[in-house]
C-alpha cells in the first residue's frame, strides 16, 4: 500500500518550454502532497507543499509562477515548470501524505528533467 | 523548530564489515524519525520509521536504527554491508504532527570488496 507514481519518469526540452510532471497515489487519497527539487548530490529541498482544492503553499525563495501546482483531484498533484531554463534541470520528486499518517511522507520515484 | 544533523557525508566500509551511519535531530515535540536510501537516479525508498514506539527499530534489508532520547540521537547500523548498500542515506525528522517533513543533508556509502 501507500505508492506513490510520478510521469513522466525523465524528460528533456528545450529552453523556453514548459513541462508538466504529474504525481499520483496509486492506492490512497493523498490530501496533501509535496513536491521537493533534488541537485546533484545534494539533499532534498522542498518546494511546495500542495493541498487538494487549494492553492498551493511555496517555500521562500521558490517562484510560483515559475512552477505551478495544481492539486485538482485527491490522486493527482502536477508540477508545470513553465519557461524552462537550463537552471531548471534537475531531480523532481513528490510525496503524499495519507489520512492515517501524518508525519509519514511517501515518494515517488523522481522525474529527471533536463534543459537543453 | 526541527533539524536533523547527518554527521558523516561520506562513509566507506569493507564487504562485510559493519556500516554506522550517524543521525542527531532538534526537535521541540516528540519527532517521528525516518532513514530512507537512494540509489542514483532512483527515488527515496524508506529502510525504518520510529515512531514512539520500540526504540530499536528494524528495517529492511538488515538495517536498524535505535532512538535516543538522550542522545538526541537516531544512528542507523547494519552488522554485515553488502555491496548492494552502496547508496545515499537520508535522515529525516517529523514532529509535531506537522506535516513537513526536514531532510538531513545525506550520507554516501560506499562498499569496497
Amino acid at each position: 500500500g501507500a505508492v506513490v507514481s510520478q510521469h513522466p519518469s525523465w524528460v528533456i526540452c528545450k529552453s523556453g518550454t514548459s513541462v508538466k510532471i504529474e504525481c499520483r497515489s496509486l492506492d490512497f487519497q493523498a490530501t496533501t502532497m509535496f513536491w521537493y527539487r533534488q541537485f546533484p548530490k545534494q539533499s532534498l529541498m522542498l518546494m511546495a507543499t500542495s493541498n487538494e482544492g487549494s492553492k498551493a503553499t511555496y517555500e521562500q525563495g521558490v517562484e510560483k509562477d515559475k512552477f505551478l501546482i495544481n492539486h485538482a483531484s485527491l490522486t493527482l498533484s502536477t508540477l508545470t515548470v513553465t519557461s524552462a531554463h537550463p537552471e531548471d534541470s534537475s531531480f523532481y520528486i513528490c510525496s503524499a501524505i495519507t489520512g492515517v499518517s501524518y508525519n509519514e511522507q511517501f515518494f515517488g520515484p523522481g522525474t529527471r528533467l533536463t534543459v537543453l | 523548530a526541527q533539524s536533523v544533523t547527518q554527521l558523516d557525508s561520506h562513509v566507506s566500509v569493507s564487504e562485510g564489515t559493519p556500516v554506522l551511519l550517524r543521525c542527531n535531530y532538534s526537535s521541540s515535540y516528540s519527532p517521528s524519525l525516518f532513514w530512507y536510501v537512494q540509489h542514483p537516479n532512483k527515488g527515496l525508498q524508506l529502510l525504518l520509521k520510529y515512531t514512539s514506539a520500540a526504540t530499536l527499530v528494524k528495517g529492511i534489508n538488515g538495517f536498524e536504527a535505535e532512538f535516543k532520547k538522550s542522545e538526541t540521537s537516531f544512528h542507523l547500523t547494519k552488522p554485515s554491508a553488502h555491496m548492494s548498500d552502496a547508496a545515499e542515506y537520508f535522515c529525516v525528522v517529523s514532529s509535531g504532527g506537522y506535516q513537513k517533513v526536514t531532510f538531513g543533508t545525506g550520507t554516501k556509502l560506499q562498499v569496497i570488496p
